[in-house]
């Protein structure tokens, strides 16, 4: 069974700042995502990874296989970013289970 | 094309009622993924269906819940005789039938309150 870890927890940055928050897990994977979620709100997919790095406006996203790790940045924050990032992973054996998720990282971006 | 949809929002029953969720996947999608997010907690897996089959269903609490998926319409999470810790938020997901590494597709929730 799949153990992710995000860290910080919680982040309160000031606009312009740039966020870093990171992801490792315990077992190998098929495919890691990214997902963002706003308060009482859905969860929208932002990045899906399975090496290497992608870029969609101002998200990163990397992933280093070999030290089973993600980070995802982003830069020049602002208020409208306020909301908990999740990393989910997929297992490897390409099963039937789903995603294993971390407990997500509560961001605030003040203005 | 509509993205995942669930429905209700938001329900609220009473200790002791059923509570039905529903969940449509996106279009070109046979595979649902069922997932609870407690309060203050991350977000498990409960059940992996495809049409008309229960698939893994290691998530699910043993008793009082179920899942279906049928060949028309979409698929139900069943919560009989909820209890307060039932209260969460529940969300599907759906891909196609191709499924590894795909994009994850997530509905809006449905948001469950036991009074």
């Amino acid at each position: 069974k799949n153990e992710v870890e995000q860290s910080p927890q919680n982040l309160t940055a000031q606009e312009g700042e740039f966020i870093t928050i990171n992801c490792s897990y315990s077992v190998g994977i098929s495919a890691l995502h990214w997902l963002q979620q706003h308060p009482g709100g859905g969860i929208v997919s932002l990045f899906m990874l399975s090496s290497g790095k992608k870029k969609h406006g101002r998200l990163i996203a990397t992933i280093n296989i070999q030290e089973k790790h993600s980070s995802l940045h982003i830069t020049a924050s602002h208020p409208r970013d306020s909301a908990v990032y999740i990393c989910a992973v997929e297992g490897s054996g390409g099963g039937a289970d789903g995603l294993t998720f971390g407990k997500g990282t509560h961001l605030i971006i003040q203005p | 094309n509509a993205g995942v949809m669930q429905n209700p929002r938001h329900l609220v029953r009473r200790r002791g009622q059923e509570a039905r969720l529903r969940c449509s996947p996106m279009k070109g999608h046979s595979h649902v993924y069922w997932y609870r997010q407690l309060p203050e907690e991350g977000l498990k897996f409960m059940v992996y269906l495809q049409k008309e089959n229960i698939i893994d269903e290691s998530g699910m609490p043993k008793e009082r819940f179920s899942a279906e998926f049928p060949k028309e319409g979409p698929s139900i999470l069943r919560i009989q005789q909820v209890v307060r810790g039932d209260s969460a938020a529940y969300f599907c997901a759906s891909s196609p039938l191709n499924r590894v590494n795909t994009e994850a597709f997530f509905g809006q929730g449905t948001r469950l309150t036991v009074v």
